[in-house]
């Protein structure tokens, strides 16, 4: 059971570099989310996703694209990566049901140069 | 002002010791409650639901008090395993929307 993936696991860019990070889940699961995680932030929502081609925006959405045509897929695009956009960055899937725990995957560390 | 917030410690606690954080929440509308532990660089991991009537796993206890809106985790018997970073967090729920995470609380629990 593979569960829910993210690549690359590691990440280094240059400013104004396009970056796509993948998430992949196996679960059939209907929701997925991304976060990022910054000290002294603690983690944040970008943008998350009730279904197939259904998106929205979360916490801190600018400069971040998202898209989701199939259900196991949710990639997360910076259109041209910023250095305040270095972070940890962590999807995660769940069910339906307010009470579904949320699974999240192992990361990404992303640096911009 | 940030909708969850938590003591970030660190709480320094002898093996063996018994541990209580506590976490604030500001939205009234927030319906679903949980704690999460990450370990160092790590992705977050359900440690447990919060029910208002209070529920228990093994050592650990979760307490919720919607009239003072705040979450409560009590750590019985603590072990080394135990160090980790607890976060709170609390949802309007619904389905879809993201967790609202507090910064978490670092513990350190000593030999």
């Amino acid at each position: 059971d593979a569960g829910i993936t993210q690549s690359p696991r590691y990440k280094i860019t240059e400013t104004g570099r396009q970056v796509t990070l993948m998430c992949h889940q196996t679960w059939s699961h209907s929701y997925m989310f991304w976060y990022r995680q910054d000290l002294g932030h603690g983690l944040r929502l970008i943008y998350y996703s009730a279904a197939a081609d259904i998106t929205d925006k979360g916490e801190v959405p600018d400069g971040y694209v998202v898209s989701r045509s199939k259900t196991e897929n949710f990639p997360l695009t910076l259109e041209s990566a910023t250095r305040s956009q270095t972070s940890v960055y962590f999807c995660a899937s769940k069910r339906r049901g307010s009470q579904e725990t949320q699974y999240f995957g192992p990361g990404t560390r992303l640096l911009v140069l | 002002r940030k909708e969850v917030e938590q003591d970030p410690g660190p709480f320094n606690v002898p093996e063996g010791a018994t541990v209580a954080f506590n976490c604030t929440y500001s939205n009234s509308a927030s319906q679903s409650f949980f704690w999460y532990r990450q370990d160092c660089r790590k992705e977050p991991k359900l440690l447990m639901s919060v029910y208002s009537s209070g529920n228990e796993d093994g050592r650990f206890t979760a307490q919720l008090n919607r009239a003072s809106q705040y979450i409560s985790l009590l750590i019985r018997d603590s072990k080394l395993s135990d160090s980790a970073t607890y976060l709170c967090v609390a949802t309007p729920g619904g389905g879809a929307d993201g967790l609202t995470f507090g910064k978490g609380t670092h513990l350190i629990i000593q030999p």
